[in-house]
């Protein structure tokens, strides 16, 4: 089974503009995870989906948005980009959601976001 | 809210030590659940382990052995005879079973950055 697959590996964005990140889960898996990872915050959750729903976020503005589609890949955007949004974002699949008993939760290699 | 505390930042051993990573997690949950990740240079965080509160033994793998101690809240890990190909991030997570806004959602240490030298 091919794992967890991000695009692109790495951008380049400028304040103000907006950008798209995509991830495509493990096939099978219906759960997918967002996080963002800066030197400074460390690993935070952004949102959950699971079945095209979102079943949580985390505490970011409202410039951090997702979806998920009906064959489970999902993409983030973020909007009016913001120099402390540079960050390695990982998704993450599971077939049910980290929180179901015995649950294994595999993340992507990350998309690398530096904003100018 | 939940909390978990990985206090030793960097760690540096030499090649065949034994290195144990602590862990230690706050949680106001019952059920709850913990994960053991390693981030290598590429930057992907590989799954090593997932122990769940009802669980009640320990694990070994290998070279790799985890105590989960519910009575001092931590979920300590350690690595035996290192390797240099152990050298990465390794980070603890913790996430709950309470349902609702805990749903997907996993709470990370800062991380250890453990470096093994030949």
């Amino acid at each position: 089974k091919a794992g967890v697959t991000q695009t692109p590996r790495y951008l380049i964005k400028t304040r103000g503009q907006q950008v798209t990140l995509s991830c495509s889960p493990i096939s099978g898996h219906r759960s997918v995870s967002w996080y963002q990872q800066t030197p400074g915050q460390g690993l935070q959750f952004l949102f959950e989906y699971f079945s095209e729903t979102q079943r949580n976020k985390g505490n970011f503005p409202g410039r951090f948005s997702g979806r998920q589609f009906s064959n489970s890949r999902s993409e983030m955007n973020v909007s009016t980009l913001e120099l402390g949004d540079s960050a390695l974002y990982l998704c993450a699949s599971s077939e049910r959601g980290p929180h179901a008993t015995n649950e294994k939760l595999f993340f992507g290699s990350g998309t690398q976001l530096s904003v100018l | 809210a939940q909390k978990v505390t990985q206090a030793q930042t960097e760690i540096s051993v030499v090649e065949k030590e034994d290195v144990t990573l602590d862990c230690v997690y706050e949680t106001r949950d019952t059920t709850y659940y913990l994960f053991w990740y390693k981030q290598p240079p590429s930057g992907e965080l590989v799954f090593l382990i997932r122990r769940n509160s009802f669980d009640e033994q320990n694990e070994i793998s290998g070279r790799y052995s985890w105590n989960f101690q519910k009575s001092t809240s931590s979920f300590n890990f350690t690595i035996t005879a290192s390797q240099v190909v152990d050298s990465a991030v390794y980070f603890c997570a913790l996430g709950s079973n309470a349902g609702g806004t805990s749903y997907g959602k996993l709470t990370f240490g800062q991380g250890n950055i453990l470096t093994v030298h030949p």
